[in-house]
């Protein structure tokens, strides 16, 4: 699987849109992005995937260059409850493949 | 809809002792399952998946070893627990096509 790259943290203000950047610039055509959290001391949260389109659910909105060399994940308003560690993962979507997690971003939601 | 299993929440053993954690997963067939372990203020470590009932891939050479014995149970032991093996361990499952995975609550396990 293709390594990633997120800053170590980030701060955002409460009712303000988080903008989360991830690098994966030796992505390969079939690896898609996702996205999980982890809220402390509980298990990790799946948020988004995508493979070349930009993706919208009701948690938040991933935006996949079009070279696909780097994505951001968006909390449109976010609220001191996502304060968490977000982590970008690219994998290949087939069976078989393991979920390797890296040492994501820190997100800190203040008000 | 589907739901995972994991237990228990909290465990305390002493070293030598061993170890048994146990995964169901419902509302799914053949899964793939996961173990996951978390030392304090550490990464998320994979050490074991599953394919299918009987097929385990180790990821870490470790005190720990996985059997799947039916197809939506997944179980990590220890014959010798250390104090090493300390650490929040998650189960988790995506669908046989790998797309998104989910993950239990954890076990956090803290050897004396």
């Amino acid at each position: 699987d293709a390594k990633t790259t997120q800053p170590t943290s980030m701060d955002c203000a409460e009712g303000r849109a988080a903008n989360l950047p991830c690098n994966h610039s030796t992505i390969s055509g079939n690896e898609y992005v996702y996205w999980y959290r982890q809220i402390h001391s509980q298990g990790p949260q799946y948020i988004i995937h995508g493979l070349k389109n930009n993706e919208t659910n009701e948690m938040a909105s991933l935006i996949i260059t079009e070279d696909r060399k780097s994505s951001t994940l968006i909390l449109p308003h976010a609220t001191l409850r996502d304060t968490a560690v977000y982590y970008c993962i690219v994998r290949v979507g087939q069976a078989g493949t393991a979920l390797i997690f890296g040492k994501g971003t820190t997100l800190s939601v203040s008000s | 809809s589907q739901t995972i299993h994991q237990w228990p929440a909290t465990l305390v053993q002493p070293v030598g002792s061993p170890l048994s954690l146990e995964c169901t997963v419902e509302g799914t067939s053949n899964p793939n399952l996961y173990w996951y372990r978390q030392a304090a203020g550490r990464g998320l470590q994979l050490l074991f998946y599953s394919v299918g009932i009987g097929q385990i891939s180790s990821e870490v050479p470790q005190n720990l070893s996985a059997s799947r014995p039916q197809d939506r149970q997944f179980i990590l032991s220890s014959k010798k627990l250390l104090l090493s093996d300390s650490g929040f361990y998650l189960c988790a499952w995506s669908p046989f096509m790998n797309t998104e995975a989910f993950f239990g609550q954890g076990t956090r396990l803290t050897v004396v």
